[in-house]
Parts: structure tokens; sequence; C-alpha cells
């Protein structure tokens, strides 16, 4: 397909892990991107990843690629209601200027 | 540091004026992107920009849409004739080098009502 998809909707109990999902559009996608927007509130770089990794850990954040399905995961461990957004998958390819982005995954964090 | 500005947050307009949008990059970034976001969509990128360069612009429509990033002030995403498809959030990002790692820092958006 020809978009970045995401599904659009996720619950989960605070305490939690939460697990979004996304799959790109092109293998020659050099990085992978994951954004966070609350509400009224521009776009915040959460966590990035290069094409040639598996895996990048950064505090309760882990995202896993596979590139093969084209496929990239982002964990929260312990999610807290502070972490209710929209969560955005993003690509881009080195060397062009534009970045796709998915349609969002909304995450809700009940108490 | 400032993070990336943009002005008005909201803006109403009728259809067939004009619209102009404005973002403030961040202090020492030369590189501005703009894109839109539709209800329920991710975000779609317009045009890329240096200071008084437009160096990319397929993702804007040939018609009605305009860029530009001057030497001096902010870089003004204008619209012209606007319709109701129009109505949007029009985010602004700006980074301090070209696109090799792409660390975009996002403005909090405008958002467009066209009635």
């Amino acid at each position: 397909g020809e978009d970045v998809e995401q599904s659009l909707f996720l619950s989960v109990r605070e305490g939690d892990s939460s697990v979004i999902n996304c799959t790109y559009t092109d293998s020659s996608s050099t990085y992978l991107y994951w954004y966070k927007q609350e509400p009224g509130a521009g776009l915040q770089l959460l966590t990035y990843i290069f094409s040639n990794m598996d895996m990048k850990q950064d505090q309760r954040l882990t995202v896993l690629l596979n590139k093969k399905d084209k496929h990239l995961s982002l964990r929260i461990a312990d999610t807290q209601t502070g972490d209710s957004a929209i969560y955005f998958c993003a690509e881009s390819i080195k060397g062009n200027n534009d970045m796709r982005f998915g349609a969002g995954t909304r995450l809700t964090v009940k108490p | 540091n400032a993070g990336v500005m943009q002005n008005p947050r909201h803006l109403v307009r009728r259809r067939g004026q004009e619209a102009r949008l404005r973002c403030s990059p961040m202090k020492g970034h030369s590189h501005v992107y703009w894109y839109r976001q539709l209800p329920e969509e991710g975000l779609k990128f317009m045009v890329y920009l240096q200071k008084e360069n437009i160096i990319d612009e397929s993702g804007m429509p040939k018609e009605r849409f305009s860029a530009e990033f001057p030497k001096e002030g902010p870089s003004i995403l204008r619209i012209q004739q606007v319709v109701r498809g129009d109505s949007a959030a029009y985010f602004c990002a700006s980074s301090p080098r070209d696109k090799s790692y792409n660390e975009q820092f996002f403005g909090p958006g405008t958002r467009l009502t066209v009635l």
C-alpha cells in the first residue's frame, strides 16, 4: 500500500504495557520515528530508529523494527495516565525531503 | 530557547478569503517544513524551505497555495480564495540542518476553519 498504517485506537489500564503497531511503506526508508501529540499541541519526537537496527530502548520506550515485514512497534512499559495522547509513526528516506506519517493511534490510559 | 512558534493558533475564514499562516522556527534553525493534517489523518508534507529558497514543494497544491521564508521574519504559508476543503490543522516544523537525519521540531499548529 501507499500509506503508513496504524490502528486508530488503543486502550490500556494504568501500569500495563502498551504496544502500538505501524506498517510502513517503503523498504528504502532510512529512518523511522515515533511522535507524540497531546491535545492542542504540536508533535513531539519520542524516539527514532535507523533502518539497520532491530531494536532501540530508551527508558520506558522500546522500539522494534522488522524490516522484512516493514513493521514498526512502540512499547511503553508501565503506562501512565500522562501517556494518553495520539502517537504517530513516520518514515523518511535519506535524501528525500518529505516525511510520511500514519494517521495516528489514540492511546487512552484508564486508571 | 523558545520552540517553534505558529500564529495564529486558530483562524476562521469565509470561502474566497485569504489565509496567512506564520511560523517562526527555533533559534538557529534555517530549515522549515509545512504539513497539513486533515481530521483523523496523519500529517501530509507540503513544502520544505530554507532561507529565501523553496527546496521542495512537491506536496503543495499547484493553485492557491504559496509559501515563503524570507531572509528576515517568519515563514508564511498563504492560501488564496480558501475553500471548505482547506479546513485543517497546519503544522510547521524546523530543523537546524538538512535532512540526513530528520530531527524536526514541530510547532503547535494553526487550525484553519473555512465557513
